[in-house]
C-alpha cells in the first residue's frame, strides 16, 4: 500500500540514450511533482502538475519531459541523456488544500549516466 | 540570496543533548513552513510544518517560527543516534512552488 510509488529504483545507461521513470500515487492527491536531488543534496523542483495544468521549471533542459496520463500518475522522460543527469530524482504529491499542501515523496530513483 | 539557507553542518551532539537545526528564507511571503528529514539513502519524510508564529511540539520535536526574522527553526531534544540524518527546511507561499534549503547534516554522537 505504497502512497507514492516509482519505478525503476536505479537505472544505470550510457550518454545519449532516452529513459523513463514511472510513477504512481495512491493517496488520491490532485498534484505531482518532481524533484531532483543531485550530489550535495539539493533537492530544487523540475515539474508540477494539478489538473492537467503544467508548471515547469524554466532551468530543466528541454530534453526532460513529464507526461501525465492521468492524475494519479507521472511519468518523467528523459532524452540524449548525459552525464550530469546522474542524480536522484523523486516523485512526490500532495493536496493543495489538505495538510497545508504537505508533500509527500516516492523512494526515489537513482539515475547514473556513464 | 539563496531562497532558504541552512548551515550545511555537520552537526555533531552528543546523546541526549539537544540539538538545534536553523534555517532562514527570503521570500517575506512565505506562509507554510516544514522540516523533513532525510536518512542517507532514502526519500524526505515530513516530520514538522509551523504556519504561525511560535512555538509547536511534536514529541520530541519542537519547530519555532519568527516571520519577523524570517527565521525557523527545529530544537531536537533528548538526541538518539536514530535521529542522525539530513534535515531540509522548506517554505511554501500562496500559490509557489515548495522550496527548499540545501539540508543540515546531524550526527548524534552515542
Amino acid at each position: 500500500d505504497t502512497a507514492v510509488s516509482q519505478t525503476p529504483k536505479y537505472l544505470v545507461t550510457q550518454m545519449g540514450n532516452d529513459k523513463s521513470i514511472k510513477c504512481e500515487q495512491n493517496l488520491g492527491h490532485d498534484t505531482m511533482y518532481w524533484y531532483k536531488q543531485d550530489s550535495k543534496k539539493f533537492l530544487k523542483i523540475m515539474f508540477s502538475y494539478n489538473n492537467k495544468e503544467l508548471i515547469i521549471n524554466e532551468t530543466v533542459p528541454n530534453r526532460f519531459s513529464p507526461k501525465s496520463p492521468d492524475k494519479a500518475h507521472l511519468n518523467l522522460h528523459i532524452n540524449s541523456l548525459e552525464l550530469g543527469d546522474s542524480a536522484v530524482y523523486f516523485c512526490a504529491s500532495s493536496q493543495l488544500d489538505r495538510d497545508g499542501n504537505t508533500i509527500y515523496f516516492g523512494e526515489g530513483s537513482w539515475l547514473t549516466v556513464v | 540570496q539563496k531562497e532558504v539557507e541552512q548551515n550545511s553542518g555537520p552537526l555533531s551532539v552528543p546523546e541526549g543533548a539537544i540539538a538545534s537545526l536553523n534555517c532562514t528564507y527570503s521570500d517575506r511571503g512565505s506562509q507554510s513552513f516544514f522540516w523533513y528529514r532525510q536518512y542517507s539513502g532514502k526519500s524526505p519524510e515530513l516530520i514538522m510544518s509551523i504556519y504561525s508564529n511560535g512555538d509547536k511540539e511534536d514529541g520530541r520535536f519542537t519547530a519555532q517560527l519568527n516571520k519577523a526574522s524570517q527565521y525557523v527553526s527545529l530544537l531536537i531534544r533528548d538526541s538518539q543516534p536514530s535521529d542522525s540524518a539530513t534535515y531540509l527546511c522548506a517554505v511554501k507561499r500562496e500559490r509557489r512552488q515548495l522550496t527548499f534549503g540545501s539540508g543540515t547534516q546531524l550526527t548524534v554522537l552515542p
